[in-house]
């Protein structure tokens, strides 16, 4: 089975840039996360997907920040536009509804 | 609000040594607790995943049980080896389908 698909695997942009990541979860799952970790820090939750829908985007910064999930597979993280304080990697992670969650490799993003 | 904490924050031991690592969390409302490791610049690998029902899971040299009523779980790590070296992060599954993750413990294990 192939496991939580995300790229670029590095990125790095200058602030005021924008910047997307991909995901593409594990085959079936209807539940996708994105995840920010500072360095330093434990993730932290930016958006839940349940197929396409948002279920919580409480802590999304959404004056910069978006995400979709247009046909309840695959997602788009977007920052438009970045702050040095947005350097971090983005996990993605999916979920086929139990409560578990598999993550991928994350992406690396450096804004300078 | 879950809160989940880690320490210590950072340990240092030498190779061979058994180890403990500490996760505490605020809300004991949880359906399960899971243990994963990240290697610098990587994503989460599962090491262990504790049922709500249940008190401890073992995966070869590791050993994480779990206390709802105190709101604690410890990762024992039995010999650690030098390929130990990563950071460990707990992370506590509650009610509304999401985890939350404490802050990590990075540990490095001495040749």
């Amino acid at each position: 089975e192939a496991g939580v698909a995300q790229s670029p695997r590095y990125k790095i942009i200058e602030k005021r840039q924008s910047v997307a990541f991909w995901c593409n979860p594990i085959s079936g799952h209807a539940t996708l996360y994105w995840y920010q970790q500072i360095l330093g820090q434990g993730p932290k939750l930016l958006i839940q997907f349940q197929n396409n829908g948002v279920v919580d985007d409480s802590q999304l910064p959404k004056d910069r920040f978006s995400a979709e999930r247009l046909k309840g597979v695959d997602s788009t993280l977007k920052i438009q536009p970045a702050k040095l304080e947005d350097s971090a990697v983005y996990l993605c992670a999916s979920s086929p509804g139990t409560r578990e969650a598999f993550f991928g490799q994350g992406t690396r993003l450096t804004v300078v | 609000k879950q809160e989940v904490t880690q320490i210590p924050a950072a340990l240092s031991v030498p190779e061979g040594e058994n180890l403990v690592l500490n996760c505490s969390f605020t809300d004991s409302a949880i359906y399960n607790l899971q243990w994963f490791r990240q290697d610098p610049g990587k994503g989460l690998t599962s090491l262990l995943l504790i049922q709500s029902s249940q008190r401890e899971q073992t995966s070869g040299r590791l050993n994480a049980s779990l206390d709802k009523s105190s709101g604690r779980s410890t990762l024992y790590i039995a010999a650690s080896q030098p390929g130990d070296s990563a950071t460990y992060l707990c992370a506590v599954w509650g009610g509304t389908y999401k985890y939350i993750f404490g802050t990590g413990t990075r540990l490095k294990v001495l040749a």
